[in-house]
């Protein structure tokens, strides 16, 4: 079984800071991707990862930055956080033609 | 560019059967998906249809798609209170079996 485990459920951070979120999968997928979840908004991609050290923006890419240094972790890095960046944030993992497989989830709130 | 619709909200009493549509716009897609999401969690891949069948039944579950006119339902038969999260339809985009969600609808179950 899938398994994606993202470091926190639940993080408070201020505003100017930079904050990191983790992911790590035990799959051996190529492709990893962070989303953010909004209300009525459903799911944007913020940035993808299809192999080590390799990235390609999504949607919606200002404000954050990924890494992807081994291939079972992928981080989501917020430069210096804002408060319209207070969101859910949720990272899946996947392989070509296969469904992507979530994460729990991290609610981020930015104060 | 490709968008996916589905209306936001759904009211069922228990016992009855569900209906949530999606509608997608990239006739190219090889797989549609559907996603549930209960509160607090991330998403869990509920099932999926290959783009060249019309119908897929997975016990009270059935998908059906009509390419035509870009229209994918899921059914739940004999709804239950267990049933209601969000449920979200996705189709593939592009390489790296990247995904398109549309912006989730709310299935609330009462007796």
């Amino acid at each position: 079984d899938v398994k994606v485990t993202q470091s926190s459920r639940y993080l408070v951070k201020r505003t100017g800071e930079k904050v990191f979120l983790e992911c790590v999968q035990d799959m051996d997928h190529e492709n990893m991707f962070w989303y953010r979840q909004d209300p009525g908004l459903g799911l944007r991609l913020i940035y993808f990862s299809y192999d080590v050290k390799m990235k390609e923006k999504g949607d919606i890419p200002e404000g954050y930055s990924v890494s992807r240094e081994k291939k079972e972790r992928f981080s989501l890095i917020l430069e210096s956080a804002s408060t319209n960046q207070t969101s859910m944030y949720l990272c899946a993992t996947g392989t070509e033609n296969q469904p992507q497989h979530f994460g729990d989830g991290t609610r981020l709130s930015i104060l | 560019g490709e968008d996916v619709e589905q209306s936001l909200f759904l009211s069922v009493r228990e016992g009855d059967s569900s209906v949530i549509n999606c509608t997608y716009t990239d006739s190219s897609s090889t797989y549609l998906y559907w996603y549930k999401q209960e509160p607090g969690a991330g998403l869990q891949l509920l099932t999926y249809i290959f783009s060249n069948m019309d119908m897929k039944q997975d016990q009270r579950l059935t998908v059906l798609l009509n390419k035509k006119d870009k229209h994918l339902s899921l059914r739940i038969a004999d709804t239950q209170t267990g049933d209601s999260a969000i449920y979200f339809c996705a189709e593939i985009s592009g390489g790296y079996n990247k995904l398109i969600f549309g912006a989730g609808t709310r299935l609330a179950v009462h007796p």
